[in-house]
C-alpha cells in the first residue's frame, strides 16, 4: 500500500518555507526521501530511521515520527534549484518481501 | 565513480513482443532495483536483486521477471507487451536494502 503525500503540489516563492508529508498505514521501518527533476532520475536526499530521528543537511531537513507514520520533509528558505517532484519512499517494519514503497510525489515549484 | 547506466535509453515496440532491458549498477553495489514510473501510479517497485537473488518483488505479473549476473549487472525482461507497459523504466544500485538507492536515467519504453 503506497504512503499517502500531501500536498500533491505547491508553488513557492524563492526564500519561502515548504513542508511536505508522507504519511502510511502500515507500521514503517524507514523513510527515503527523493527528489526527481523533469527528464531526470531521482536523486537522494535522505533517509530516516524508526526512533523519532531527524536529519538535514543544507536547507532540508526531515523528521519521523514513528508512532503516527508519518514523515515530514522541511525546505527552508527554498531556492530555485528546489523545484521538482519529491518522493517519500518507505519500508515497512515486520520484514516481508516488500521493496521500498513509493508515495505519487509532491510537484514543488519555486518562483524567483 | 560511474554512475548507473541503462541502455537502451528509448524502446518502441509493438503489442505482442517482449523487451528486455539492461542495468549496469555502480562499481561495488551489489543491490539492483527496478521500478516502473507513469503519469498516473507514480515510482512502482518491480523487483530487488541481490547477488544474483530476487529478493524482493512488487505486485506485477508474472510477464515481468529478471535476474541478476555475476559482475551485478542486471536485465529485466517484459513477454507479452500490452499497451499500459508503456512508461519509464528505472534502475536503482545500492549497497543494500536500507542504504541509498542510486537511479539510473531510465529506459522509456512505448507500446505502440
Amino acid at each position: 500500500q503506497q504512503p499517502v503525500q500531501s500536498p500533491q503540489a505547491v508553488i513557492l516563492r524563492e526564500g519561502e518555507d515548504a513542508v511536505i508529508n508522507c504519511s502510511s498505514s502500515k507500521a514503517l521501518y524507514s523513510v527515503h526521501w527523493y527528489r526527481q527533476k523533469h527528464g531526470e532520475a531521482p536523486i537522494f536526499l535522505m533517509i530516516l530511521l524508526k526512533g523519532g530521528e531527524q536529519k538535514g543537511h543544507d536547507k532540508i531537513s526531515a523528521s519521523f515520527n514513528e508512532k503516527k507514520q508519518q514523515s515530514s520533509l522541511y525546505l527552508t528558505a527554498s531556492q530555485l534549484s528546489y523545484s521538482g517532484t519529491y518522493f517519500c519512499g518507505t519500508l515497512y517494519s515486520g520484514g516481508g518481501a516488500d521493496g521500498l514503497t513509493f508515495g505519487k510525489g509532491t510537484h514543488l515549484i519555486i518562483q524567483p | 565513480k560511474a554512475g548507473v547506466t541503462q541502455t537502451p535509453r528509448y524502446l518502441i515496440k509493438t503489442r505482442g513482443q517482449q523487451v528486455t532491458l539492461s542495468c549496469s549498477p555502480i562499481s561495488g553495489h551489489r543491490s539492483v532495483s527496478w521500478y516502473q514510473q507513469t503519469p498516473g501510479q507514480g515510482l512502482q517497485f518491480l523487483f530487488e536483486y541481490f547477488s544474483e537473488t530476487q529478493r524482493n518483488k512488487g505486485n506485477f505479473p508474472g510477464r515481468f521477471s529478471g535476474r541478476q549476473f555475476s559482475n551485478s549487472r542486471s536485465e529485466m525482461n517484459v513477454s507479452t507487451l500490452e499497451l499500459g507497459d508503456s512508461a519509464l523504466y528505472l534502475c536503482a544500485s545500492s549497497l543494500g536494502r536500507n542504504q541509498p538507492q542510486h537511479f539510473g536515467d531510465g529506459t522509456r519504453l512505448s507500446i505502440l
